[in-house]
Order: C-alpha cells, then structure tokens, then sequence
C-alpha cells in the first residue's frame, strides 16, 4: 500500500493550463479506473473534483478534467483561477477492498 | 443533500482506545458504502478502512489492521470506527466519507481530530 506519486508542487498564472501527474502501479491505477480527485483548502474537508477517473460532480467547474493513460492518471486545470490555489490529492482503489492516497500536490497561482 | 458530522476525537494516551462516530443524514444510509480517511498534521491524506452498505465486506489499511475496526448501525444511521492500542503515529484528523453503491461520488464530514500524546 504505498502511496501513489504526485510532484511536491505545480504552480501557473491566472488563465493557464496545468496539469497534475499522479502515478501508480498496476495494482491500482493501472487495473481500476476508480481514480478520483480532491481539492483541500487549508484547514478544509477534501472536495471531490473528478471520479471515475474523468467525470465531474455537479457543480464542479468545467475547467477541471481527469483522465488515465496506464499506471498515470493526471488532473488538469485550465484557465487557472486564484481560487484553484490549494493542495490537491489523487485515490485509486487498489484491490482486496483497499484504496490509496497520493502524496499530494500544492498549486500555486502566480 | 448528504451530511456527515464526526465526533468522538480527543485526547488518549498511547495504548488507550477511542471510538469515533459518524453521524449521517440527508440520504439513505444503508444503501451507502462508507470510509474513514485520516489526515496528520501537516501531512497528506491517508486511507483507513472501508465498510460496505450491509457490513459484509470490509477492508484496512496495513497500518491499522488488527487494532481498529468499522462498523455501521444502519437502524441509527451511523458509521464507527474502534480504535485500540493507539501510537503518537495515529494522531490525526479523521474523516468520514460516504458514497452511493452505484457510483464513486465520495462526500465527505468535517473530521474529528485525534491526539495521541502522554
């Protein structure tokens, strides 16, 4: 049950794309595609921004997206707001009823 | 809409027991699976434990297997988590979260934070 990998930090200005990496095994996201997203604002809850891999709560903006390619799914962000600036975490189930975290990522708006 | 409200965190000696309570609402809960995911200081979200809307299938992280354990009471609406023989290590903020059997939509409380300390 390691953690998945995430980079430390990602950081962009206002109006551009980036786009997060969260890497896995085969044991998880490379088998399921139960990978999901969440965004942390300090001294928050966690708040689902993508499921499944690439679906999108409602009410969650249009300009977060996921998608997997192998053992890396990644999260992107375009026309980055002030707002997106927060810590951000990747979920993969992992089989045998367990899931696991990535190591999270602190986007920066500059 | 889903809510979730935590409570049962304190302050325990290493060794001692603690039992946390996840109080829901706004949905049927018995049809839910439900988590805990825990949070230390500082650090990153780390996953628990898992329980199923009937109970019958449950899964833990290897850090925690063999001293804490899930449950639900679906009659109250309410997710448990039991935890014994507690170390420093499992101070943290602990939230639950829930989703519906047919998707992966998690929702999550608020947390409880638990301390470990002498």
């Amino acid at each position: 049950q390691s953690a998945l990998t995430q980079p430390a930090s990602v950081s962009g200005s206002p109006g551009q794309s980036i786009t997060i990496s969260c890497t896995g095994t085969r044991s998880d996201v490379g088998t399921y595609n139960l990978v999901s997203w969440y965004q942390q604002h300090p001294g928050k809850a966690p708040k689902l921004m993508i499921y499944e891999a690439s679906k999108r709560p409602s009410g969650v903006s249009y300009r977060f997206s996921g998608s997997k390619s192998g053992n890396t799914a990644s999260l992107t962000i375009s026309g980055l707001q002030a707002e997106d600036e927060a810590d951000y975490y990747c979920c993969s189930y992992a089989g045998s009823s367990t899931f696991v975290f990535g190591t999270g990522t602190e986007v920066t708006v500059l | 809409e889903v809510q979730l409200v935590e409570s049962g965190g304190g302050l325990v000696q290493p060794g001692g027991s603690l039992r946390l309570s996840c109080a829901a609402s706004g949905f049927t809960f018995s049809t839910y699976w439900m988590h805990w995911v825990r949070q230390a200081p500082g650090k990153g979200l780390v996953w628990v434990s898992r329980i199923n809307s009937d109970g019958s299938n449950i899964g833990y992280a290897d850090s925690v297997k063999g001293r804490f354990t899930i449950s639900r009471d679906n009659a109250k609406d309410t997710l448990y988590l039991q935890m014994n023989s507690l170390r420093a290590e499992d101070t943290a903020v602990y939230y639950c979260a829930s989703r519906p059997s047919t998707s992966h939509e998690w929702t999550w409380g608020q947390g409880t934070l638990v301390t470990v300390s002498s």
